[in-house]
């Protein structure tokens, strides 16, 4: 059964710290996964991985894929009280089959 | 705002009922995915349609059934509903039907009681 496991699970900061939060995933037929951020009701996307080493920026976040580990981090730089949500790790397959990890609640204190 | 409008917000019913909630996918997008998030089990994919064509299956169960329509909007149907169906229900869309970033909707939150 395809799995995906993200840590932690909670984590707790202050403003301007910097946060790498991490998803593996145990997937047949592995075809990309995406980042979400969960803030009070829909997800939104923030990365899709697809090949492995190649880093995908978007101001403060980025991430990479590591295929051979079966993992991706996502890492967060100088990090704002608006940073704070449940960041999702999706997995896709060529299956067609769709899981998502538990999430990482992050709270950013100022 | 992603593009993707779901209806209603809210839905309180009793068990045994039968419920229908309804998604307009964001313009031009063909596939519709619907999703079922509840504490204990976090998001769990149940069903996904392209161009009218069920595509995949996830965990969906059979008291469940969905179905898009020519115009692109999506219904999921939920019927004899246990107090377990208490969820928020999501509908994303996406582009095309093999891997995609999906848009999410704002959710149906579904209370049985």
């Amino acid at each position: 059964e395809d799995k995906v496991v993200q840590s932690p699970l909670s984590l707790v900061v202050h403003e301007g710290d910097t946060v790498t939060l991490n998803c593996s995933y145990e997937v047949t037929n592995f075809r990309s996964l995406l980042w979400y951020k969960q803030e009070k009701k829909a997800p939104t996307f923030l990365f899709m991985l697809t090949s492995s080493g190649i880093e995908k920026k978007s101001g403060r976040l980025s991430s990479i894929l590591d295929k051979k580990e079966l993992f991706s981090i996502l890492n967060i730089t100088a990090t704002q009280t608006g940073d704070s949500a449940v960041y999702l790790c999706e997995s896709q397959n060529y299956g067609q089959n769709f899981v998502f990890g538990p999430g990482t609640r992050l709270s950013v204190l100022p | 705002d992603s593009g993707v409008t779901q209806t209603p917000k809210h839905l309180i019913t009793a068990t045994g009922q039968r419920v229908t909630l309804r998604c307009s996918p964001r313009s031009g997008d063909l596939s519709v995915y619907w999703y079922q998030q509840s504490l204990d089990q976090g998001l769990q994919f149940l069903i996904q349609y392209y161009n009218g064509e069920e595509r995949a299956k996830g965990n969906i169960l059979e008291r469940f059934s969905a179905q898009q329509f020519p115009d692109l909007h999506s219904e999921l149907n939920l019927s004899s509903l246990e107090l377990g169906d208490s969820a928020l229900y999501f509908c994303a869309s996406s582009v095309a039907g093999g891997s995609h970033e999906q848009y999410f909707g704002p959710g149906t939150r579904l209370t049985v009681t």
